[in-house]
């Protein structure tokens, strides 16, 4: 079945760094979504990639769909406490219905020192 | 105004006993899901529904039985609890299944004594 590998599980980073987490599929991806889960928080949808290449912003954080649709990046600039929490990248396998399921990867823990 | 809420926040019951989890949105979306959160933090779905249709059930014991009175609702029954049911359920719901954002409720802390 479908895989979708995440790396680093960890990252530790001094406030003010860059962050980086990548998202890998075993399969072609119809889209790709990221979501952020706070410490003691639920899931919170961040943005959906569908297009081959596309690259999305919002403020310090930058997402990639890669020209394969089968791997993303999401890129934070200038880390802040605020950005502390689990990120997870998500995505649909392209051979499956629009009613499958979202496979998750298994999350990127970013814990940020002031 | 919660979009996915789900009840109750917490759970703590003895092995073998049964419990309910309810959820409900109001954001009129067509599909909902169960989510099992263990404590590595990895994400798994076990059931979605999209319109009172059972459309996804992973593999999961048949101890685990979801129910969709409506689109809006979708509870979750757990027979004879074991250990290793401990975990966060999250229930969710989006639009149109995997093309649309899901939007998660707060999670059920199912602790097994």
């Amino acid at each position: 079945g479908q895989q979708v590998m995440q790396i680093p599980q960890y990252q530790h980073v001094q406030e003010g760094e860059d962050f980086t987490t990548y998202c890998n599929s075993s399969t072609t991806l119809s889209n790709i979504q990221w979501y952020k889960q706070r410490p003691g928080g639920h899931p919170v949808f961040l943005i959906q990639l569908v297009k081959s290449g596309e690259v999305k912003k919002q403020k310090r954080l930058t997402f990639q769909f890669g020209e394969a649709k089968k791997n993303s990046s999401l890129h934070i600039t200038a880390t802040q406490t605020t950005d502390v929490g689990t990120y997870f990248c998500a995505g649909l396998d392209a051979g499956g219905t629009s009613y499958g399921k979202l496979t998750f990867g298994q999350g990127t823990i970013l814990t940020v020192h002031p | 105004d919660t979009a996915v809420s789900q009840t109750p926040k917490y759970l703590v019951t003895q092995m073998g006993n049964d419990k309910s989890i309810k959820c409900e949105q109001n954001l009129g979306h067509d599909t909902m899901y169960w989510y099992k959160q263990d404590s590595k933090k990895f994400l798994k779905i076990m059931f979605s529904y999209n319109n009172k249709e059972l459309i996804i059930n992973e593999t999961v014991p048949n101890r685990f039985s979801p129910k969709s009175p409506d689109k809006a609702h979708l509870n979750l029954h757990i027979n004879s609890l074991e250990l290793g049911d401990s975990a966060v359920y999250f229930c969710a719901s989006s639009q149109t299944g995997g093309l649309a954002p899901q939007h998660f409720g707060d999670g059920t802390r199912l602790s097994i004594l």
